[in-house]
């Protein structure tokens, strides 16, 4: 079946430094991914999407400047966090699908970015 | 615009019984899929099962079953005999239909709880 990577799992930082999160297809190409952002115990908030070849949709609210992601490849998607501060601490998940237009999403297992 | 509600927060049910968790819905689409993630404790998401909107006949999925109303938009999720290992954070969700890949709009969740 589809399987998406992500990488790092975990990551911890200094503030105003910047982290760079991967996220992969491995067996598909992934015309379109998406990036979620998952406080503890909550729900699952789009952050952006991802088409490759083109810039990123940003969600309302999301700053494009400080969330920068690339969708150089198929199957290659990242997330850099610049300048993180500590309220940028966060679960971050990627999710993907298999061909344009396709409905089901395969979600990556999530990187947890700690701030210090 | 897209929501989704979900109004239990947690719920818990006996091992080998069944539970119903519920989700409601608005959309502005007149085609769109409905979807049920699983979230355990190691995050990563699973698809539960999906229903597309067009279709009257509710989905099924072994011991997983929905109750689709569209005029009311409601879309609950039925586990019999539960398992153990169904104790996870349940997500609905639901997508635009056609096009390009469309994104999931996640509610806010129920954890379920399973006691043996």
């Amino acid at each position: 079946g589809a399987v998406v990577s992500q990488h790092p799992s975990w990551v911890i930082c200094k503030s105003g430094t910047s982290v760079k999160i991967e996220c992969r297809s491995l067996d598909f190409q992934a015309t379109t991914m998406f990036w979620y952002r998952q406080f503890p115990k909550q729900s699952l908030m789009l952050m952006a999407t991802s088409n490759e070849g083109s810039k990123a949709t940003y969600e309302q609210g999301v700053e494009k400047d400080k969330f920068l992601i690339n969708h150089a490849s198929l199957t290659l998607s990242t997330l850099t966090v610049t300048s993180a501060h500590p309220e940028d601490s966060s679960f971050y998940i990627c999710s993907a699908a298999q061909g344009a237009g396709a409905n089901v999403l395969t979600f990556g297992a999530g990187s947890r970015l700690t701030v210090l | 615009a897209q929501t989704v509600t979900q109004s239990q927060p947690e719920m818990s049910v006996q091992e080998a019984e069944t539970v119903t968790l519920s989700c409601t819905y608005d959309t502005s689409e007149s085609d769109y899929y409905l979807f049920w993630y699983k979230q355990p404790p190691s995050r990563q998401m699973i698809l539960v099962i999906r229903q597309e909107a067009y279709k009257q006949q509710n989905a099924t999925e072994n011991r997983f079953s929905v109750n689709f109303q569209k005029a009311a938009k409601s879309f609950s999720l039925k586990i019999s005999d539960s398992q153990l290992g169904d104790a996870a954070m349940y997500f609905c969700a639901t997508q635009r239909y056609g096009g390009a890949t469309n994104k999931l709009i996640f509610g806010t969740g129920t954890l379920l709880a399973v006691q043996p």
